[in-house]
């Protein structure tokens, strides 16, 4: 089974531009969130994704937004970037949400964004 | 709200030591408790997970956390350290009151001496 697919695995971009990143989450998995992750905030959730509705969002800027595919795959963009928007972004992926469900998560091995 | 705690931002150790990385938690109701690896340039990797059944939880590469509910304590262990588990370590909780979001700690880097 493919794990949690994330692309681009590098980026580059420039202050002001936009950016999109991509997330294939585990055959099957219909849940899928974000996380970033920085040396200064560590890792901190972004939103949640769940039969192509936004279930939880994290506490960042409007500029952060998501949507999910009718097929589970995700993407996140953020507008007009800022430096301190550099990070590591994550995904995850589970198979549901509430009781019944795994609860652990399975993480992509992110993209490696870098703001200029 | 729930969060996490982990004690020592780095832990070195000898090789063929024991390795303990610390976490304790915080939750109004019954929490889900996690430990996470994360190698250079990697994303995370589930070492092993706590879901209310048995206290003493057994993960991959030889890991193991004891839930403690008395002490609010996850702590990770592994008997002999190897090279290999050089690597940065997270705890993370998450309940039903916090709709299943996972809270992560700090991390904590573990560095091993040959």
């Amino acid at each position: 089974k493919a794990g949690v697919t994330q692309t681009p695995r590098y980026l580059i971009k420039t202050r002001g531009q936009q950016v999109t990143l991509s997330c294939s989450p585990i055959s099957g998995h219909r849940s899928v969130s974000w996380y970033q992750q920085t040396p200064g905030q560590g890792l901190q959730f972004l939103f949640e994704y769940f039969s192509e509705t936004q279930r939880n969002k994290g506490n960042f800027p409007g500029r952060f937004s998501g949507r999910q595919f009718s097929n589970s795959r995700s993407e996140m963009n953020v507008s007009t970037l800022e430096l301190g928007d550099s990070a590591l972004y994550l995904c995850a992926s589970r198979e549901g949400r509430g009781q019944g469900y795994d609860y652990g998560y399975t993480f992509g091995s992110g993209t490696r964004l870098t703001v200029v | 709200a729930q969060s996490v705690t982990q004690l020592g931002s780095h832990v070195s150790v000898s090789e063929g030591a024991l390795v303990l990385l610390r976490c304790n938690y915080s939750s109004s109701v019954p929490p889900y408790l996690f430990w996470y690896v994360q190698y250079p340039n990697q994303g995370l990797q589930l070492l092993l997970k706590y879901t209310s059944a048995a206290t003493l939880v057994k993960g991959i590469n030889g890991f193991e956390a004891e839930f403690k509910k008395s002490e609010t304590s996850f702590h990770l262990t592994k008997p002999s350290a190897h090279m290999s588990d050089a690597a940065e370590y997270f705890c993370a909780v998450s309940s039903f009151s916090n709709d299943y979001k996972l809270s992560f700690g700090a991390g904590t880097t573990v560095t091993v001496r040959a």
